[in-house]
């Protein structure tokens, strides 16, 4: 089946930018989507990009997506103490399937 | 902000109780998912269903079961709760006509058996 996969811990000083880094393998992807998870909550959907897009800003954060490479990224600027959490990266054909990569804990240090 | 919501929050139970894991949804999405998850771990797809009387198991094995009789309504249940089901509960649903397919998660249900 299809795959996503992020390293699984980030660790940022508070004001620095962050980038999580996501891998995946479904050739057929029509959006990817970044989650932001806080301790004992549901997943809350940060953003998303069609796959034709190579970039989408929004306020702090930035997506950038290599097609080629098969590569997403999410970048945080001037990172604050609340962005501490656990962010997934997902991936869909067509609301056919939906793959979510394990998880990356950013933790923020002050 | 999503209109999905489950209940109870949070549910500590003795070994062989029969329960049943609440997941309503007020958007007329036709799409809904069952997710386990262990704290900060990997979401695991356990149930989904495309429409009304429509439910599949996910790629994660459960001994749990679901129903779809309404579009809003997507309840789970065990039979006969064990500490192995000790675990986070993670209810999601999607629109098929939305155009970027994304899907909205509830707060979860901590479940806990002892």
């Amino acid at each position: 089946g299809e795959d996503v996969e992020q390293s699984l811990f980030l660790s940022v000083r508070e004001g620095d930018s962050s980038v999580i880094n996501c891998t995946y393998t479904d050739s057929s992807s029509t959006y990817l989507y970044w989650y932001k998870q806080e301790p004992g909550a549901g997943l809350q959907l940060l953003t998303y990009i069609f796959s034709n897009m190579d970039m989408k800003q929004d306020q702090r954060l930035t997506v950038l997506l290599n097609k080629k490479d098969k590569h997403l990224s999410l970048r945080i600027a001037d990172t604050q103490t609340g962005d501490s959490a656990i962010y997934f990266c997902a991936e869909t054909d067509y609301g056919q399937n939906f793959v979510f990569g394990p998880g990356t804990r950013l933790s923020v240090l002050p | 902000e999503a209109d999905i919501y489950q209940t109870p929050r949070y549910l500590v139970i003795g070994t062989g109780k029969k329960i049943t894991l609440e997941c309503s949804q007020t958007m007329g999405h036709d799409k809904m998912y069952w997710y386990q998850q262990d704290p900060g771990m990997e979401l695991h797809l356990i149930h989904y269903s495309y429409g009304v009387n429509s439910t599949e198991k996910g790629d994660l094995s459960s001994e749990s079961t679901v129903s779809r009789i309404r579009t809003e309504h997507f309840p789970l249940t065990l039979e006969s709760a064990r500490p192995s089901h000790t675990s986070q509960y993670l209810c999601a649903s999607s629109e098929s006509a939305s155009g970027s397919d994304e899907q909205f998660f509830g707060p979860g249900t901590r479940l806990t058996v002892l």
